[in-house]
């Protein structure tokens, strides 16, 4: 089956710098998302990516997907404490059902 | 509000018990899945319908059963709960899975069950 590799796994960072976490998969994906999770709620949609080497901006987030369409990278520019929280990727290939989700980064922003 | 409403929130039972968790979406999407997110926050697909008609059945124990009234509604009962049972439970929508067409998934806000 489809296999994400998500990292890094956890990141403690100054408030006000920039952070970048990244996804690859083992196959070729024609749709990549990144969701963030806030404590005690459900992950919620942050950017969708639907063209390889596509880069979709959302405030502060950057998001590419990948030339191979094997990854992709969310960038978060100057920090501030509201972005703690479980950040997602997600994936789907032509031939899957459903979505495979990356095994989470865990951000801290130290104020 | 458009959204992705599951109850309760919380749900807290002893071994051996049998309790439901209860999905609606009033986003007019055609796919319902229910997610597992263990303690260390992984994802996983337990079960999908579109229609509902199961799609996807990942491994679960048999003690899980989905349940979907209508297109709207998704529900997740569980049989003789077990001390690994305990997790939060996310219930999610889609619109076109079957299709292949942009298929961004709306979470509800989980449900933390804790089995004693």
């Amino acid at each position: 089956g489809q296999q994400l590799n998500q990292s890094p796994q956890s990141m403690f960072i100054q408030e006000g710098e920039d952070v970048s976490m990244n996804c690859t998969s083992s196959s070729i994906f024609n749709t990549w998302l990144w969701y963030k999770q806030d404590p005690g709620e459900g992950p919620v949609l942050l950017i969708a990516l639907y063209k390889a080497g596509e880069l979709t901006s959302n405030g502060r987030l950057t998001a590419q997907f990948g030339i191979t369409r094997k990854d992709s990278f969310l960038n978060i520019s100057a920090s501030i404490p509201s972005d703690v929280g479980i950040y997602f990727c997600a994936g789907r290939s032509g031939s899957a059902r459903q979505l495979t989700f990356g095994s989470g980064t865990q951000l801290t922003v130290l104020p | 509000d458009t959204a992705v409403s599951q109850t309760p929130k919380y749900l807290v039972t002893q071994m051996g018990n049998d309790k439901s968790i209860k999905c609606e979406q009033n986003l007019g999407h055609d796919t319902m899945y229910w997610y597992k997110q263990d303690s260390k926050k992984f994802l996983k697909i337990m079960f999908s319908y579109n229609n509902k008609e199961l799609i996807i059945n990942e491994t679960v124990p048999n003690r899980f059963s989905p349940k979907s009234p209508d297109k709207a509604h998704l529900n997740l009962h569980i049989n003789s709960l077990e001390l690994g049972d305990s997790a939060v439970y996310f219930c999610a929508s889609s619109q076109d899975s079957l299709r292949g067409t942009r298929v961004g998934y709306t979470f509800g806000s989980g449900t933390r069950l804790t089995v004693v």
